[in-house]
């Protein structure tokens, strides 16, 4: 099946910094990503939708200025927590779907963000 | 997006059937439904979807209600490896479909 990954998988920041989270798609080309988060004994919860060459569409609540997605190309998009604070801290997770096997999506391995 | 409803765990005993129940009385005609599984610290992985018969893959078989309102996942031979959370969806037949998740079945294996 087709693969997702996710860079880095862990990272640990200091408050106020920026941390940026890429997500590729690696043998298919991926015109819409999605970026979920997830606190610990929780669902995943989305926070918004990548469309390659457009602005991402973001859920309630999701602050569009806090969290910036860029879907520069295909197989790429990158998810950018700006000003992180502790709260920040979670693990985010994107998934896509191959065109062509659409009723399967596939999902990175996640990415562990850490706030200090 | 159409609701389900999972209980919020199950246990199992290793090398035994596992059925896991999930009620969507609110389902359309167009929503498929898929299950997806998340082990400890990793992203999800699908395990099967179906829309009216029933579907069989190498992980699970589903078994969908003949009036659509529930679904049934089930693991014939459980191993250690499925224990995990296992979220039963409904999504629309398109890749540019949204996935939202509802808390998920927390399934624990006993050996």
């Amino acid at each position: 099946g087709a693969v997702v990954s996710q860079h880095p998988s862990r990272v640990i920041c200091k408050s106020g910094t920026s941390v940026k989270i890429e997500c590729r798609s690696l043998d298919f080309q991926a015109t819409t990503m999605f970026w979920y988060r997830q606190f610990p004994k929780k669902s995943l919860m989305l926070m918004a939708t990548s469309n390659e060459g457009s602005k991402a569409t973001y859920e309630q609540g999701v602050e569009k200025d806090k969290f910036l997605i860029n879907h520069a190309s295909l197989t790429l998009s990158t998810l950018t927590v700006t000003s992180a604070h502790p709260e920040d801290s979670s693990f985010y997770i994107c998934s896509t779907s191959d065109r062509a096997t659409h009723n399967e999506q596939f999902f990175g391995p996640g990415t562990r963000l850490t706030v200090l | 997006d159409a609701k389900t409803t999972q209980p919020n765990s199950m246990e199992s005993n290793e090398e035994e059937p596992v059925h896991l129940p999930c009620n969507h009385s609110t389902i359309s005609g167009t929503d498929y439904i898929h299950w997806y599984r998340q082990l400890p610290s990793q992203g999800p992985e699908y395990v099967i979807h179906g829309l009216t018969s029933n579907v069989n893959n190498r992980m699970a078989s589903l078994a969908i209600a003949e009036d659509r309102k529930s679904s049934t996942l089930i693991l014939h031979r459980a191993t250690l490896r499925d224990a995990a959370v296992y979220y039963c969806i409904l999504r629309l037949y398109s890749s540019a479909s949204k996935i939202i998740f509802g808390s998920g079945t927390r399934l624990s294996i006993r050996p």
